[in-house]
């Protein structure tokens, strides 16, 4: 199985700071990544898909690059709705695979 | 707007069984794959299965902790789909999501497994 991880696995940040999480895949998986946020007690959104494709309706504050094995996900400008935890997932190779999560927390 | 649905969750004893069910809406449900998801409490996201479209033949893929016990289908002429649960263990216990694979989620609805 292809292992997916995320760093870091928790983080602080103000209203208006711009963050960075980072996706790391244990084999190449080109650009077959998406990124979902979670808010507390929510179902997950999906945010992103091929690597930095916005979902529709998805604010241009997040985006996404990589390709091969390291991905970020950018928020700019965080906002208190941006406050949740982040989830990468690899969809080149069966079972899909998720990071553990990143919870992006108000400093 | 798309809409996923999800029911059928409750709670039953190890061992029993369970059918969820996904009605699905706002986007050509018989063009797409899709999946489900489930998330245990407390913890991370977990890819349970996919069913292919027509066109893939409706062919499925599994989770190797699931597999053997859950059994994915879809009805196109009624935009849903459909996860029963057999043998099911304490560890099944979460909350499933139907997803339009890597594009949008249900709200999801909880299993307990428990005696």
């Amino acid at each position: 199985d292809i292992q997916m991880t995320q760093s870091p696995s928790s983080l602080s940040a103000s209203v208006g700071d711009r963050v960075t999480i980072t996706c790391r895949a244990s084999q190449d998986i080109r650009d077959h990544l998406a990124w979902y946020q979670q808010r507390a007690g929510k179902a997950p959104k999906s945010l992103i898909y091929a690597a930095s494709t916005l979902q529709s309706g998805v604010p241009s504050k997040f985006s996404g690059s990589g390709s091969g094995t390291d991905f970020t996900l950018t928020i700019s400008n965080l906002q208190p709705e941006d406050f949740a935890t982040y989830y990468c997932q690899q969809y080149n190779a069966f079972p899909r695979t998720f990071g553990q999560g990143t919870k992006v927390e108000i400093k | 707007e798309e809409q996923l649905v999800e029911t059928g969750g409750g709670l039953v004893q190890p061992g029993g069984s369970l059918r969820l069910s996904c009605a699905t809406s706002g986007f050509t449900f018989s063009d797409n794959y899709m999946d489900w998801v489930r998330q245990a409490p407390g913890k991370g996201l977990e890819w349970v299965g996919r069913i292919r479209n027509k066109a893939g033949s409706y062919t499925t893929e599994y989770a190797a902790s699931v597999k053997g016990r859950f059994t994915i289908s879809r009805d196109d002429s009624k935009n849903s789909l459909y996860l029963q649960m057999n043998s099911l263990k304490t560890e099944d216990t979460a909350v499933y999501y139907c997803t339009r694979t890597e594009h949008a989620w249900g709200q999801g609805t909880l299993v307990t497994v428990s005696s």
